[in-house]
């Protein structure tokens, strides 16, 4: 996918541990977001960022938190992992979309927490 | 509220045969954009198609076609002649424009299985 890199692609985690999921984009895209994927739910949003210093929630937030320091990086940290945020994590980017441009997604992100 | 289905959760079909996905979904909004993607079993997610609310005109691109009807909400995807290679899950999902960001309403998926 064009420039949008995740890292790590795989990870296990204890009940009660932190992370960070990290996301990169090389494309000076002013939009980024996160995205949790799980079995028969399709695709929810966590939380989104529409430029620099300035990020919402999504639909799914608890338990997340994020910040955007750079027009680059979308870290999504993960403050106390817990079994239901076993999941696949997806950053995406893009510019705005009324003017034509498409939504970008990175390569996933598998965590499993235990 | 914006709400995305795809009623058909999985698929199988033999080579060769056509394919049509269904996406219906909901919006109040008058301006949004619909999107499909592919996600192969190696689990990316491959962007197919943007279309506009205001664009009405059916899509083909290769032996990708798309079926956009604003009357009945709906913005099917088919396939015709398929392959294997075409086996994948495929999300449509929707994007409103006063939502702000880059955000997308995804519906939950059809996992299409294309047999020899």
């Amino acid at each position: 996918n064009a420039g949008v890199t995740q890292t790590p692609k795989f990870q296990v985690l204890k009940t009660g541990q932190s992370m960070t999921l990290q996301c990169a984009q090389d494309m000076n895209h002013e939009y980024m977001s996160w995205y949790r994927q799980d079995p028969g739910m399709g695709l929810r949003l966590i939380h989104y960022s529409v430029g620099a210093g300035i990020t919402d929630q999504g639909e799914v937030p608890n338990g997340y938190n994020v910040s955007r320091s750079t027009t680059e990086d979308f870290p999504l940290r993960l403050l106390s992992a817990a079994p239901s945020q076993t999941s696949v994590y997806f950053c995406a980017s893009s510019n705005r979309v009324s003017v034509g441009n498409t939504i970008y997604f990175g390569e996933g992100s598998w965590l499993t927490v235990v | 509220a914006q709400k995305v289905t795809q009623a058909q959760t999985e698929i199988s079909v033999v080579e060769k045969e056509d394919v049509t996905l269904d996406c219906v979904y909901e919006t109040r909004d008058t301006t949004y954009y619909l999107f499909w993607y592919k996600q192969p079993p190696s689990g990316e997610l491959v962007f197919l198609i943007r279309r506009n609310s205001f664009d009405e005109q059916n899509e083909i691109s290769g032996r990708y076609s798309w079926n956009f009807q604003k009357s009945t909400s709906s913005f099917n995807f088919t396939i015709t002649a398929s392959q294997v290679v075409d086996s994948a899950v495929y999300f449509c999902a929707l994007y409103i424009l006063t939502g702000g960001g880059n955000k997308l309403t995804f519906g939950t998926g059809t996992q299409l299985k294309v047999e020899l």
